[in-house]
């Protein structure tokens, strides 16, 4: 199992420009997240996909749009990216593991993006 | 929305010694709690985890505690290694929303 990718690894944007961060995971796991995170500093979720067809706000969508494309693959465009989205993002993936109520959440390695 | 606080955000401590981070949230009805290690450029990695029915939970040289009536959980590491130096993570699992709330992290360092 790869458990959950994230391409591209880095990427640098000039003000205006658009891109998309792909995320999968192969682990069949309901729920995907997208979570950014600044130079020292926690992790802030955009976006999640509590289960295929559905998607939800985090607390910092603005500037943000996903698109959960099937169980395994979870989007993030950024369509007008602006220097204060320059960050590292991260995709993640929850297991509930049966009876045992736990939520256990799989990183991606993270995508290190620029905009200057 | 739930509200997680955690402390200090800097530790330092001597190689051998006990570091404790504390972690405070709002929603009693939360009922997950898991803590993160982040090494330097890395992804954050679950290194352990505790379930609201119960107060302790041990892995070796990491502890977690839960408080339930005071809303409050803590990371215990013993006997602290150079390789522990990180920034550790709490996160309350938030039931209504399907999602993680994390703290703000702390910094770890321990010297040799």
């Amino acid at each position: 199992n790869a458990g959950v990718t994230q391409t591209p690894k880095f990427q640098v944007l000039k003000t205006g420009q658009s891109m998309t961060l792909q995320c999968a995971q192969d682990m069949n796991h309901n729920s995907m997240y997208w979570y950014r995170q600044d130079p020292g500093m926690g992790l802030r979720l955009i976006y999640y996909s509590a289960s295929e067809g559905t998607t939800d706000k985090g607390e910092v969508p603005n500037g943000y749009n996903v698109s959960r494309l099937n169980k395994r693959e979870f989007s993030l465009r950024l369509e007008s990216a602006a220097p204060s989205q320059t960050s590292v993002y991260f995709c993640a993936s929850t297991s509930m593991r049966g009876t045992s109520l736990s939520y256990e959440q799989y990183f991606g390695p993270g995508t290190r993006l620029t905009v200057t | 929305g739930e509200n997680v606080e955690q402390h200090p955000s800097t530790l330092s401590v001597q190689e051998g010694d006990s570091a404790v981070i504390k972690c405070t949230y709002s929603d009693s009805a939360s009922n997950y709690f898991p803590w993160y290690k982040q090494e330097l450029g890395k992804r954050p990695q679950l290194i352990i985890d505790i379930r609201s029915n119960v107060g302790e939970k041990k892995d070796q040289r990491i502890a977690v505690t839960l408080n339930k009536t005071a809303k409050h959980f803590s990371l215990h590491i013993t006997e602290t290694q150079p390789e522990d130096s990180a920034v550790y993570f709490c996160a309350v699992y938030n039931n209504a929303g399907n999602m993680l709330t994390f703290g703000g992290g702390t910094r770890l360092m321990v010297k040799p």
